[in-house]
């Protein structure tokens, strides 16, 4: 059985940093590109960035470019969002989700984590 | 403009059927992409629910019945989420994705009540 789970997340000063952790399990994860995907309090979901299998390709939101750093241990079949620079508007629920490249040959965004609330607030 | 749009609401009567729209912004050709179909409950994450590029390139989520179908109407540059035999279960908000612009990007959702 897939499962994805978040930790990490908390109540952060604006301009402090979060490392949020994704936890994978049930599937080989380093054959599997991964995204986080974040929903704001009462809004939409929002794409935040998603990670190639081997973890050298990057993509960002431009909302968060330069400020959060995804990356991946594959020996740990572990996702991470470093945060940093945060700001009231990235206060959400954080979730991971399975796939996010090659997805003409693979499923994405087929399993999701429960998710992590980072909240931004002095 | 939105890069997708959906109807921020829609109503329809348990056993009828509905239509939800995302529509692409003008001057996107939905030919080629692949659209992501998501449901969520209040309070739970995102739950897969299918893709479809083309009738024969598409994909149905593990456990998601039959009465979840999608398509496109080209001419209104649009995806379609089409449930048929509503439940009082259907009522969520859904929410539409693309890959466009090396970026994945969703659509602001559609609440579907079922009354």
């Amino acid at each position: 059985e897939v499962q994805l789970l978040e930790s990490g997340g908390g109540l952060v000063q604006p301009g402090g940093s979060l490392r949020l952790s994704c936890a994978a399990s049930g599937f080989t994860f380093s054959s599997y590109a991964m995204s986080w995907v974040r929903q704001a309090p009462g809004k939409g979901l929002e794409w935040v960035s998603t990670i190639e299998t081997g973890g050298y390709t990057t993509y960002y939101a431009d909302s968060v470019k330069g400020r959060l750093t995804i990356s991946r241990d594959n020996s740990k079949s572990t996702l991470y969002l470093q945060m940093n620079s945060l700001r009231a508007e990235d206060t959400a629920i954080y979730y991971c989700a399975k796939g996010g490249l090659e997805c003409s040959t693979v499923t994405c965004f087929d399993y999701w984590g429960l998710g992590t609330l980072v909240t931004v607030s002095s | 403009q939105a890069v997708l749009t959906q109807p921020a609401s829609l109503s329809a009567s348990p056993g009828a059927s509905a239509s939800l729209t995302c529509t692409l912004r003008r001057g996107i050709n939905i030919g080629g992409y692949r659209i992501y179909w998501f449901q969520q409950r209040p309070g739970s994450p995102p739950q897969y629910l299918l893709t479809y590029r083309s009738d024969s390139d598409k994909q149905q989520g593990s456990g998601v019945p039959s009465r979840f179908s999608g398509s496109k109407d080209a001419s209104a540059s649009a995806g379609i989420l089409l449930i048929s035999g509503l439940q009082s279960e259907d009522e969520a908000d859904y929410y539409c994705m693309i890959w466009y612009g090396s970026a994945w990007v969703f659509g602001g959702g559609t609440k579907l009540t079922v009354l």
